[in-house]
Parts: C-alpha cells; sequence; structure tokens
C-alpha cells in the first residue's frame, strides 16, 4: 500500500523557473492538501481539495496554483518559482471528516537559486 | 482564525526517562480536534496521537499520552519511557470537527532521546 506519493523528491530551480509537484493518493480519500514546511515555522497550508472538483485557498497560497486532476491526484504549480519558495513541500490526504488522521506524502525539497 | 503554539524549540532526555512537551491553542470554535505528530529524520509525518475536543479523557497511546485542559488551551504530550526512536521532530496542530482536516501545526519541538 504506497499511500501517499509525490514526486519528485528533491529539486532545484533557478529563479523565474516553472515547475509542478505531482501527488497522487491510493486510499480513496476525498480530501487532499498541499503544505509547506519552512525552519521554526511548522507546516502551513497552501492550498486544498475537500472533494474532487473543488480547490480553495489555505495560509500561503500566493505564488501557486494547484489542479485536482481526479480522485487520486493533486498537483502544485509554482508559475514563477522565487527564492522565498525554498522550502519543503508535502501532499496530504484524508477522509472529509473532522478528526480523521491525515496521510503525509515524503516531502519533496526544493531549493529556488 | 486558530494558532498553535510550541513554546519548546529543542527538548533533551536520556533514554528511558519520561519526557513532556508542550502545545497551546487558541480559537473560538467549541468543536475540534488536537493531534500530535512525529517527524523523524526520514521527513515522514506519523500521526502519534489525537484528541476530541468534547471528550474529558485524555487520549493515550501505549507509551504516549496527553494532558488536555481545555479551559486553558493547552495540549501536553508524555512520553513515558523514551526510547531511541522517539528521536524526531513533534508538532501539535489543530483540526476542525467537520469538513475538510485543514491542519494548524505548530513550530515543532526537536526531541532528542540520548542512550
Amino acid at each position: 500500500n504506497a499511500g501517499v506519493t509525490q514526486t519528485p523528491k528533491f529539486q532545484v530551480l533557478k529563479t523565474g523557473q516553472s515547475m509542478t509537484l505531482q501527488c497522487a493518493q491510493d486510499m480513496n480519500h476525498n480530501s487532499m492538501y498541499w503544505y509547506r514546511q519552512d525552519p521554526g515555522m511548522g507546516l502551513r497550508l497552501i492550498y486544498y481539495s475537500a472533494s474532487e472538483g473543488t480547490t480553495d485557498k489555505g495560509e500561503v497560497p500566493n505564488g501557486y496554483n494547484v489542479s485536482r486532476l481526479n480522485k487520486r491526484e493533486f498537483s502544485l504549480r509554482l508559475e514563477s518559482a522565487a527564492p522565498s519558495q525554498t522550502s519543503v513541500y508535502f501532499c496530504a490526504s484524508s477522509e472529509m471528516d473532522g478528526g480523521t488522521e491525515a496521510f503525509f506524502g515524503q516531502g519533496t525539497r526544493l531549493t529556488v537559486v | 482564525a486558530q494558532t498553535v503554539t510550541q513554546s519548546q524549540p529543542e527538548m533533551s532526555v536520556q533514554e528511558a526517562e519520561t519526557v513532556t512537551l508542550s502545545c497551546t491553542y487558541d480559537t473560538s470554535e467549541n468543536n475540534y480536534y488536537l493531534f500530535w505528530y512525529k517527524q523523524p529524520p526520514s521527513r515522514q509525518m506519523i500521526l502519534v496521537i489525537r484528541q476530541e475536543a468534547y471528550k474529558q479523557q485524555n487520549a493515550t497511546e501505549n507509551r504516549f499520552s496527553v494532558n488536555f485542559q481545555k479551559a486553558a488551551k493547552s495540549f501536553s504530550l508524555k512520553i513515558s519511557d523514551s526510547q531511541l526512536g522517539d528521536t524526531a521532530m513533534y508538532f501539535c496542530a489543530f483540526g476542525l470537527s467537520q469538513g475538510a482536516q485543514k491542519l494548524v501545526f505548530g513550530q515543532g519541538t526537536r526531541l532528542t532521546i540520548n542512550p
């Protein structure tokens, strides 16, 4: 059981380049999320998709776009990368019920130079 | 909006000792959940324990237990008989009782268990 799979695991971008982070889950969860993790700040929600066909902004959405491709897949796009977007990115999924466990991918370490 | 604060950036204890990690939060909601997640060096986020706000009884999972003080908005994690494998970052998180699990995380506490 793979759970939540993110690709790539590591990436270095130049300022201004674009890229898409891919995420897929095999647990038939309705809800999916993108977080970023920065030192001393914990994880912060970028965007989420409560159910297939919907997406909403989280706490730090500026500079990002998302696509809920189908129930399994939820991608995060950086259109013009900036050094401030250097971070570790986590995708997660869960049922759309309060208190249920959120399952996380192994993260993508992104460096923008 | 909800906020979660972990005031201990780092802690270190000897193996087999008991350690308590602190967490405070702020919310105007009545129905919510609180979580502790563990992040070992592998970076994988692992759920350690969860607490429903309407339950007065503190949650326990083997060596892990919480002290939930709803009025004080405090949610500490106690690890008993600590093991080397408990070395990790620990994050306290808040989630609402309905809808998508949009978690609000604290800053994290880096826990080191020394042999």
